[in-house]
């Protein structure tokens, strides 16, 4: 079964402009969820969606915002962005039925580097 | 505000120490997970303790959930330089089965 896939893996932006990243789950996955992680605030809970609805949320500005399409591929945004947005942004996926643990399977991470 | 406090935040030992990573918390847990995470990869599962005194062992790992479901513990024994990562605990909460994340260790094993 194939893993958790994000692209791209690397991007680099200016400051101000707006930023589109993508997550594919692994197939039979409801849920994905959204991280950011730095080496001073480590994993930090971005969002996450259950089938095309946004069912938590982190204490993130609304600069961050996110979809989650029919396929349950998602995509998360960042506009106006800012030098602390750099970072690597990770996003997992889970099977999320109910009564069932909620274990994460996480892809590579795409590292934002904002100039 | 719900927290796991991970200690130590980072560890440097030579390789054939034991040691014991902790995660803590004032909040219950239905389950904790453990997680390893190498540089330029995300987080990997490691292992889920549903059970209040559970313990589970993985080769050279033992991972235990306290008996009050708020602090679980990792002991690597015999470290190798292939245990080398960032060691994440998350807590799943009853509510909604939001992931309550630590900080994280951060380990070092030197040949």
């Amino acid at each position: 079964k194939a893993g958790v896939t994000q692209t791209p893996r690397y991007l680099i932006k200016t400051r101000g402009q707006q930023v589109t990243l993508s997550c594919s789950p692994i197939s039979g996955h409801r849920s994905v969820s959204w991280y950011q992680q730095t080496p001073g605030q480590g994993l930090q809970f971005l969002f996450e969606y259950f089938s095309e609805t946004q069912r938590n949320k982190g204490n993130f500005p609304g600069r961050f915002s996110g979809r989650q399409f029919s396929n349950s591929r998602s995509e998360m945004n960042v506009s106006t962005l800012e030098l602390g947005d750099s970072a690597l942004y990770l996003c997992a996926s889970s099977l999320a039925l109910a009564g069932v643990i909620n274990e994460q399977y996480f892809g590579p991470g795409t590292r934002l580097t904002v100039t | 505000t719900q927290l796991l406090e991970q200690s130590p935040q980072f560890l440097s030992i030579q390789e054939g120490e034991n040691l014991t990573v902790y995660c803590n918390s004032s909040s219950v847990f239905s389950s904790l997970q453990w997680y390893r995470q190498e540089p330029g990869e995300g987080p990997v599962l490691l292992v889920t303790v549903v059970t209040g005194g559970e313990v589970k062992k993985l080769k050279r790992l033992t991972f235990q959930f306290g008996d009050a479901r708020k602090d679980s513990s990792l002991h690597i024994t015999a470290a190798q330089p292939g245990d080398t990562g960032l060691y994440l605990c998350a807590g799943v909460t009853d509510s909604n089965y939001q992931l309550i994340w630590g900080a994280g260790t951060k380990l070092i094993i030197k040949p």
